[in-house]
């Protein structure tokens, strides 16, 4: 199984509060894991990437940070929101060890900043 | 940097006709993979086809097939006998060989089928 899960679906939350969005996978050990943004209208943004534990790779400087605490566990957080943090935020994973694997995607959460 | 292009915003089709949808990408690695994911309203990424760059043969599922110009770095999506589930946001990605893992995906193309 490559089931993610994410939480949540919805949210709303004023500009200026904090943010922490989980994501955790099942299925083979030490996957990749990916945060994308799709704001409105607009592609996939890649945010963040991890290949390991405390490994995290940042894509676009941003007030959002990344943590991977555990192996299987994906966080996405931000100290203050800003109104542009609006927008559908999906967590990925592939499996580590080969090369040509896709992605396996959770069901996203909406972000409103308001 | 890598980076994938699809020009086209929105696509429409009659139902049993074929429509392609089109992706560039922009890289100087020569080992890469691409994808086209579908993203029906439900916002759940599916995978459709994948191709490894070092393979020739163009990837086929199904209805599904691409045009993979290695040359032209170009990766486009042909829909045969479209159906009315295949209306949905169809996005292009790409991946790097070896020791990258980032994937890398296009704007999207929102694709509507009439019946």
């Amino acid at each position: 199984s490559q089931t993610i899960h994410q939480w949540p679906a919805t949210l709303v939350q004023p500009v200026g509060s904090p943010l922490s969005l989980e994501c955790t996978v099942e299925g083979t050990s030490n996957p990749n894991l990916y945060w994308y943004r799709q704001a409105a209208g607009r592609g996939l943004q890649l945010l963040f990437y991890s290949i390991g534990i405390g490994q995290i790779s940042s894509e676009v400087p941003q007030n959002l940070s990344a943590s991977r605490p555990q192996d299987r566990q994906f966080i996405l957080s931000s100290k203050k929101l800003l109104l542009s943090d609006s927008g559908f935020y999906l967590c990925a994973r592939r499996k580590g060890f080969s090369e040509n694997t896709e992605a396996f995607f959770g069901q996203g959460t909406r972000l409103t900043v308001v | 940097a890598q980076t994938v292009t699809q020009s086209q915003p929105e696509m429409s089709v009659q139902e049993a006709e074929t429509v392609t949808l089109s992706c560039t990408y922009d890289t100087s690695e020569s080992d890469y993979y691409l994808f086209w994911y579908k993203q029906p309203p439900s916002r759940q990424m599916i995978l459709v086809i994948r191709q490894e760059a070092y393979k020739q043969q163009n990837a086929t599922e199904n209805r599904f097939s691409v045009n993979f110009q290695k040359a032209a770095k170009s990766f486009s999506l042909k829909i045969s006998d479209s159906q009315l589930g295949d209306a949905a946001m169809y996005f292009c990605a790409y991946k790097g060989g070896g020791a990258t893992n980032k994937l890398i995906f296009g704007t999207g193309t929102l694709l509507a089928v009439q019946p």
